[in-house]
């Protein structure tokens, strides 16, 4: 069965520091990826998504995410943290393809100190 | 993109009464979705609402429990019924266009 493991419940990163946030996937084909921000009491924001292609892939807010295959992985980066980046962050992978059915992990709550 | 609105955005209901959740989508789309969210945790699926047809739940979910209705390609609803304190969640509904776009959530809690 498809899943997806974010192994970090929470990160606390400085505010200009690097951020790495980890995601691992199990699905047997190629797996439509996601990253979603959710701040407090707000909705799901997409912040970037793999179908295919290039595996960097740029999103939004200044985050980008490598997939890479041989390790089932699809981390989450981004090379300067603001203090409006402090929320939970979902990775999701899409149940056979392209349905809309995801599968989301844990999330990660990242606090940013000042 | 696509713009869905759901409401109420969050309720206070007594145990035992029911709960119906409204999801409008600004487009039509095929699929939609309702996920639950309880307190500190992620999203688990509840079902998939195709217009025209039954829903189908994830395990774990029962239509008697969730009902679900689909009317048309721009709306459906979510019941709760009989609630209990352990339905207090954040429920979201989703439709799929080429990615997932989400609702604001309805937060709801059972007193």
């Amino acid at each position: 069965a498809q899943s997806v493991t974010q192994p970090d419940i929470h990160i606390t990163v400085s505010e200009g520091a690097s951020l790495e946030l980890r995601c691992n996937y199990s699905y047997g084909a190629t797996p439509y990826l996601f990253w979603y921000v959710q701040s407090p009491g707000q909705g799901l924001q997409l912040l970037l998504k793999y179908f295919s292609g290039d595996t960097l892939v740029q999103g939004i807010k200044g985050f980008e995410a490598e997939f890479k295959r041989s390790q089932s992985s699809f981390n989450l980066r981004k090379p300067s943290v603001h203090w409006s980046d402090a929320a939970e962050y979902f990775c999701a992978v899409a149940v056979s393809g392209n349905t809309g059915k995801l599968i989301f992990g844990q999330g990660t709550t990242l606090q940013v100190k000042p | 993109s696509a713009v869905i609105s759901q409401k109420p955005s969050r309720d206070i209901c007594q145990r035992g009464t029911s709960l119906t959740i409204q999801c409008q989508v600004d487009s039509q789309v095929t699929m939609m979705f309702w996920y639950r969210q309880q307190p500190g945790q992620s999203l688990t699926l509840i079902a998939t609402a195709n217009q025209g047809s039954e829903a189908t739940y994830e395990s774990g979910f029962v239509i008697d429990k969730f009902p679900i209705s689909r009317p048309n390609l721009t709306f459906s609803t979510l019941t709760v019924s009989n609630m209990s304190p352990e339905d207090s969640s954040i429920y979201l509904c989703s439709a799929w266009f080429t990615e997932a776009f989400f609702g604001q959530g309805t937060r709801l809690t059972v007193v």
